[in-house]
């Protein structure tokens, strides 16, 4: 059981706009940043969102993150067959002292 | 260019030590702190230590403490996991990562495999 939860599948067409969400507490992200990462099949992980919404340079503007209170959120537009992966997000933990995942989210792009 | 090398798994009986090395280059090593995330098959992400950039503070997932242990040495760029007490449930591929000044886990390793079995 993960401490922050993702839904574990997503999907969407070519050109669509779909959204992961990412749920927490008070102790991570209700307190702290979000950062998301994508992991392409049999690779590994790429930092993908940090701060909540900035994007590491190289990482396409389709890729948009966004955090309210104790939620987050990934956006990607724009949907292409190369963004099928697993997307994981991510925050420091205040209770726990470290770093803690949700369990990750396929993304199938139909 | 910007790369961290792991190195040092293997397969290792319940109960065995086991020690994971991590080779940096291309960056200044001694300036970020590092981690070391796992991955058990088909399972998700798993952060387990990080080390602050000079070694003053270390910090474990509850799963690995007590049996775990990260360190670095910074005259050779290279961080390490001393892993003691093994358990089935350990078996995983190991990541270390770079902890961006910005925020995150920027750069990853590629990767090594640690498998716990009799």
């Amino acid at each position: 059981q993960s401490v922050l939860t993702q839904p574990p599948s997503a999907s969407g067409t070519p050109g669509q706009r779909v959204t992961i969400s990412c749920s927490g507490s008070s102790s991570n992200i209700g307190s702290n940043t979000v950062k998301w990462y994508q992991q392409l099949p049999g690779t590994a992980p790429k930092l993908l969102i940090y701060s909540n919404n900035q994007r590491p340079s190289g990482v396409p503007d389709r890729f948009s993150g966004s955090k309210s209170g104790t939620s987050a959120s990934l956006a990607i537009s724009g949907l292409q067959s190369d963004d099928e992966a697993d997307y994981y997000c991510a925050a420091w933990d205040d209770s726990l002292i470290g770093w803690v995942f949700g369990g990750g989210t396929k993304l199938t792009v139909l | 260019q910007v790369q961290l090398v792991e190195s040092g798994g293997g397969v290792v009986q319940p109960g065995g030590s086991l020690r994971l090395s991590c080779a940096a280059s291309g960056f200044t090593f001694s300036s970020y702190g590092m981690n070391w995330v796992r991955q058990a098959p088909g399972k998700g992400l798993e952060w387990v230590a990080f080390i602050r950039f000079d070694g003053s503070n270390k910090y474990y997932a509850d799963s690995v403490k007590g049996r775990f242990t990260i360190s670095r040495d910074n005259s050779k760029n290279t961080l390490y996991l001393q892993m003691y007490s093994l358990r089935a449930e350990d078996t995983a591929v190991y990541y270390c990562a770079k902890l961006s000044n910005g925020d995150g886990f920027d750069i990853w390793g590629q990767g090594t495999t640690v498998t716990v079995s009799s």
